[in-house]
């Protein structure tokens, strides 16, 4: 069945340095939605970035990612960590196998001054 | 903006008792999700109604939950007898329809069971 794989539980960078959350996916369907979801502490969960084009680059408040089908990745990028981007973070996916989201198990994301 | 509500916010409970969560959808969508999240890590999926229809649950829920959509603005989730293992943040999403679409998610409310 479908699956969405974060290898990474806790990630703590310094701020300005380069952030690389890593996301894989298993899905027999060429069709696949990939999605991030971000998490601040007492907030809601809310869309970052959602890609449904190969090789396409999607970016949304200085966060990017870029599906890539042939890796079966859509791993979340940033140039610069900033102290307000600690959060948790998660990887989903949907095609035409589910009506729900396949969710990641979560990257908990901590940036220190 | 979207908004999904939750009611209560927090929620206390002794084991054993029932506890009930309220969670009013975004107008217009048609697709409800409850989650379970336990100590701000992975989202565990509950259960999941289209136009007010369970569509598919966990065992979990079949077993000790109870969850309806009495209507398009109201949508409940239930514990029969809470257990200790209850203790979580449960939230509520909905989105247009199923898939592919965004899913707009309340703030949650979260459970604590003594």
């Amino acid at each position: 069945g479908d699956s969405v794989t974060q290898t990474e539980g806790l990630v703590t960078l310094t701020e300005g340095l380069p952030v690389m959350l890593n996301c894989t996916y298993q899905t027999i369907y060429s069709n696949a939605f990939l999605f991030w979801y971000v998490h601040y502490l007492n907030e809601s969960p809310w869309l970052l970035l959602r890609s449904s084009t190969d090789n396409k680059r999607t970016e949304h408040q200085g966060f990017h990612a870029t599906l890539h089908k042939s890796s079966s990745s859509f791993h979340l990028q940033k140039s610069s960590a900033q102290l307000s981007d600690s959060a948790l973070y998660y990887c989903a996916l949907s095609d035409d196998s589910n009506y729900q989201l396949i969710w990641g198990s979560g990257t908990k994301l901590i940036i220190k001054p | 903006d979207a908004a999904v509500t939750q009611k209560p916010r927090y929620l206390i409970k002794m084991k054993g008792q029932e506890a009930e969560m309220k969670c009013i959808p975004e107008k217009g969508h048609t697709a409800v999700f409850w989650y379970q999240q336990k100590q701000s890590k992975e989202l565990k999926f509950l259960i999941y109604f289209q136009n007010q229809q369970p569509l598919d649950q966990i065992d979990m829920v079949k077993e000790r939950f109870s969850a309806v959509c009495p209507s398009s603005s109201l949508c409940s989730l239930g514990i029969r007898t809470c257990e200790a293992e209850d203790s979580a943040l449960y939230l509520c999403s909905s989105s247009q329809d199923w898939g592919g679409y965004e899913q707009y998610f309340g703030p949650g409310t979260r459970l604590t069971v003594l």
